[in-house]
């Protein structure tokens, strides 16, 4: 089963400052079909899961483009550029090429 | 606007039975593979259960399998996960999400509210 491995769990950050989360794979996300398939998540307080990010680097419909996404094969990051109060959650990178398997989450937190 | 409206949760004793269900709006239904996530109180999330569009492909995670059974009702745009033998590590909510499962496309695109499950004593 593939492992996905978030850090930090916690990340406290000031308002209109960037914020980065790391996520990190056990075994390579590059499908046979050549594509990769990592996702993130935000979870609000009290809601349920929003989608962000597909296929790595790719924002759903309405996200803000303060977050974007990154990496290959094994190591990915999400990025806000410049976090707003919204923000505040859960976030999660998620794995559809083996199944489907989530990180840990990482609680985003204002200072 | 999607919609997705799950519900049947609510306390049954470990070993008893429940049936979740999960009514789907704006779009077409029956173009979609559908799945069950489940979230432990204060934990992260698990995926449990896919169901393909015509219903006769049907994918478990390993905790749930032969106690879970996922299905669907095209005509009725609803999707369901008959839950037996409950222990109490499947205290959880648990969501109903749209799979995007084409090349290219992999992940819960759309998510319901959730519905809780407490399975105690």
């Amino acid at each position: 089963d593939i492992v996905m491995t978030q850090s930090p769990l916690s990340l406290p950050v000031t308002l209109g400052q960037p914020a980065s989360i790391s996520c990190r794979s056990s075994q390579s996300l590059v499908h046979s079909d050549g594509n990769t398939y990592l996702n993130w998540y935000q979870q609000r307080p009290g809601q349920s899961p929003r989608r962000l990010i597909y296929k790595v680097s790719n924002r759903d419909s309405g996200v803000p483009d303060r977050f974007s996404g990154s990496g290959s094969g094994t190591d990915f990051t999400l990025k806000i550029s410049r976090v707003e109060a919204e923000d505040v959650g859960v976030y999660y990178c998620m794995q559809g090429t083996y199944w489907w398997t989530f990180g840990q989450g990482t609680k985003v937190e204002i200072k | 606007e999607v919609q997705l409206v799950e519900s049947g949760g609510g306390l049954v004793q470990p070993g008893g039975s429940l049936r979740l269900s999960c009514e789907a709006s704006g779009f077409i239904f029956s173009n979609y593979w559908m799945s069950w996530v489940r979230q432990a109180p204060g934990k992260g999330l698990e995926w449990v259960a896919n169901v393909k569009q015509d219903g006769n492909e049907k994918y478990y995670v390993d905790s749930v399998k032969g106690r879970f059974t996922i299905s669907r009702d095209n005509a009725k745009n609803s999707l369901y996960l008959q839950m037996n033998s409950l222990r109490v590590e499947d205290t959880a909510v648990y969501y109903c999400a749209r799979l995007e499962y084409i090349t290219g496309r992999r992940g819960f695109d759309y998510w319901g509210q959730g519905t809780l499950v407490t399975v105690s004593s």
